[in-house]
This record gives structure tokens, sequence and C-alpha cells, in this order.
């Protein structure tokens, strides 16, 4: 069954740092998307990208993001400058278009 | 503001019970709705989408949407022991991105 996969699992940064965060959406997919969960907290929307550009995104996607799909399978999210309240799991999700949209194991952000 | 809301529970249930998970939405406009379940540390698992309302059964699982009164359930039939996760309402009012509740936390014990 095809599935969304993201890499690395476990990143380790220091403040300030840069870090990119790589997944693969499902092949046949339209729509690609960020999501972060703070430790105890809700699934917070970041980001909708399709056909190539931003579609939407949230107040939490500052300046300090940014995303891109700099190839035909991969879609990364880059944080330029990392705080502590960065820390987090992230999860890529994609779908075909407003339907289910399937999600990627996360990949948890430490920022030390 | 566009919010889901659940209780947080935890809801626990004996085995082999029906188990009734709620949510409720701030804006009629939503028109699609989603049930993830979450262990603990990993990523949402889609279970179960409703669109329209009424009830959408799916082996276990049956959801149901009343868009007039703003609420979606989940039901689980004969719940066992590793259904016990965070259950995620989520909506997309309409867009192209999901809001979603905090999650119910079931434990279902034997």
């Amino acid at each position: 069954e095809p599935e969304v996969t993201q890499t690395p699992s476990h990143q380790v940064t220091q403040m300030g740092q840069e870090v990119i965060l790589r997944c693969v959406p499902i092949s046949n997919h339209l729509y690609f998307y960020w999501y972060r969960q703070i430790l105890g907290q809700k699934v917070e929307f970041l980001v909708s990208f399709y056909n190539n550009e931003i579609s939407e995104k949230s107040e939490i996607f500052d300046d300090q993001f940014s995303v891109e799909r700099p190839d035909g399978s991969n879609f990364t999210l880059k944080i330029r400058s990392t705080k502590l309240e960065d820390s987090a799991m992230y999860f890529c999700a994609s779908n075909r278009g407003r339907t289910e949209a399937f999600f990627g194991q996360g990949t948890r952000l430490t920022v030390v | 503001q566009k919010e889901v809301e659940q209780n947080s529970g935890p809801l626990s249930v004996p085995e082999g019970a029906i188990a009734s998970l709620n949510c409720t939405y701030s804006d009629r406009v939503s028109q699609s709705f989603f049930w993830y379940r979450q262990y603990s540390g990993k990523s949402p698992e889609l279970i179960m989408s409703i669109y329209s309302n009424g009830d959408k059964e799916d082996g276990r699982f049956t959801a149901q949407l009343n868009k007039a009164s703003q609420y979606v359930s989940l039901l689980i039939r004969d719940s066992q022991p590793s259904d016990s996760a965070t259950y995620l309402c989520a909506g997309d009012y309409n867009t192209d991105k999901l809001i979603f509740g905090t999650g119910t936390r079931l434990q279902v014990f034997p």
C-alpha cells in the first residue's frame, strides 16, 4: 500500500541552525501538506502546496519557513533559523485534493 | 474562528463494549470530516471520512454527521484493547487544510 515517507525520523539541532525536513508524498497525489504537533497539543496546519506553489499557509508559517518540491518526488520543509519553540513533531501529508489526507510517520525535531 | 472541539477524555470502556466519541464544530461551512487514530508518539492514521449527513459504516466503525447540530461522532463496536489510542476529529471547512480537535483519549480495558 502506498504511503508517505519522511526523513529523518528524529533531528536534533542547535538553536539558530537551519533544518530541512524531507517527505516523499504518495505518487499520484497532487496536494502536499506540512502539519506540526507540539508535545501534548493538537495537530496544527502549517502549509499546503499544489501545482508547485503554496496554496494556503497558517500564521505559524512565517518567513522562517519555506517549502519546496525540488524534483518530481520530494517535498521539503526548511526552517531557516530554528528556535526552541520549533521543537515538535512535523508531519507531511498528501491527498488528491479535498479527500482523505494520509500522513507520514513524522519527524521529531528537537531544538537545543 | 473555525474550531473543532472534542472532550479530551480519557474515555474508558470495557473490552467488547461500544465506544462513542464525539466532536462539534463551530462553523456550518465545514463539509467534510475525518476521524484519525493516533497512538502515542505516532502519526495520525485515517480511520473514517464522512462527507454528508447520516451514518457511514466500515467494519467495526460507524461515523455519524449531523450538519444541523454541527456534530460528528465515531462509534467503535466490539472495542478491543488495541483500539486504545487518541482519536482525532478533523474538518476541512471547505478548504484544502484540516483543522483538528485536541483528540479524545480512549482506553479499552480487558
